[in-house]
């Protein structure tokens, strides 16, 4: 299993650019989540999926888009991008409520 | 006031001391996470509990449900676990502001 897998590792934007970043898992695992993390701040929830189709927003959701259209992938859109977007973004996923966490090695995005 | 406390923030130590980092919440869950995160590195999974105590090597975790309160301890600390300690629960996965561990040798 290669478990939580995001791509890319790093990217440079220029503001109103856009892009996706990728997360797949192999794990069959039904809930996937993505968060962003500031320099010296904690982990803030953008957007969170309970299963194939279903998408919701969390604390952070502006500017972004997300998708569920497999259990497997769970694509995150920047769209305009703009500076405050600066950050590490980290997806992760787990089976149901009490299962172990699983997380991807992060994107580091920089816009300029 | 946050749904789920971590403390201290910051925390230093001398390499061998025994290391506690506690974590309330105020939602009801269905389980907790401990993550370790290094600097500028991803972050690991360490336990995942919904009650009780689990021991892996020199790292306990502890959760007392009825006190919505859990503990993560690191007996004999080692400069390696320098890392931010992070608390996390589900349903709503929710994550605690992080415990920044420093240990000099």
């Amino acid at each position: 299993n290669a478990g939580v897998t995001q791509t890319p590792k790093f990217r440079i934007l220029k503001i109103g650019q856009s892009m996706t970043l990728q997360c797949t898992q192999d794990m069959n695992h039904n809930y996937m989540y993505w968060y962003r993390q500031d320099p010296g701040m904690g982990l803030k929830l953008i957007y969170y999926s309970v299963g194939a189709g279903i998408t919701d927003k969390g604390e952070v959701p502006n500017g972004y888009n997300v998708s569920r259209s497999t259990t497997e992938d769970f694509p995150l859109r920047l769209e305009l991008a703009a500076p405050s977007q600066t950050s590490v973004y980290f997806c992760a996923s787990m089976t149901v409520y009490n299962s172990p966490l699983h997380f991807g090695n992060g994107t580091r995005l920089t816009v300029t | 006031k946050n749904e789920v406390e971590q403390s201290p923030q910051n925390l230093t130590a001398q390499e061998g001391e025994f290391i506690t980092i506690n974590c309330s919440y105020s939602v009801g869950i269905s389980a907790l996470h401990w993550l370790q995160q290094h600097p500028g590195g991803g972050i690991v999974s360490l336990f995942m509990l919904s009650s009780g105590k689990k021991k892996h090597g020199r790292l306990i975790a502890t959760i007392n449900i009825q006190e919505k309160h859990s503990s993560l301890h690191i007996t004999a600390s080692h400069p390696r676990d320098s890392a931010v300690y992070i608390c996390a629960v589900t349903d709503k996965l929710i994550f605690g502001t992080g415990t920044r561990l420093q240990v000099f040798p």
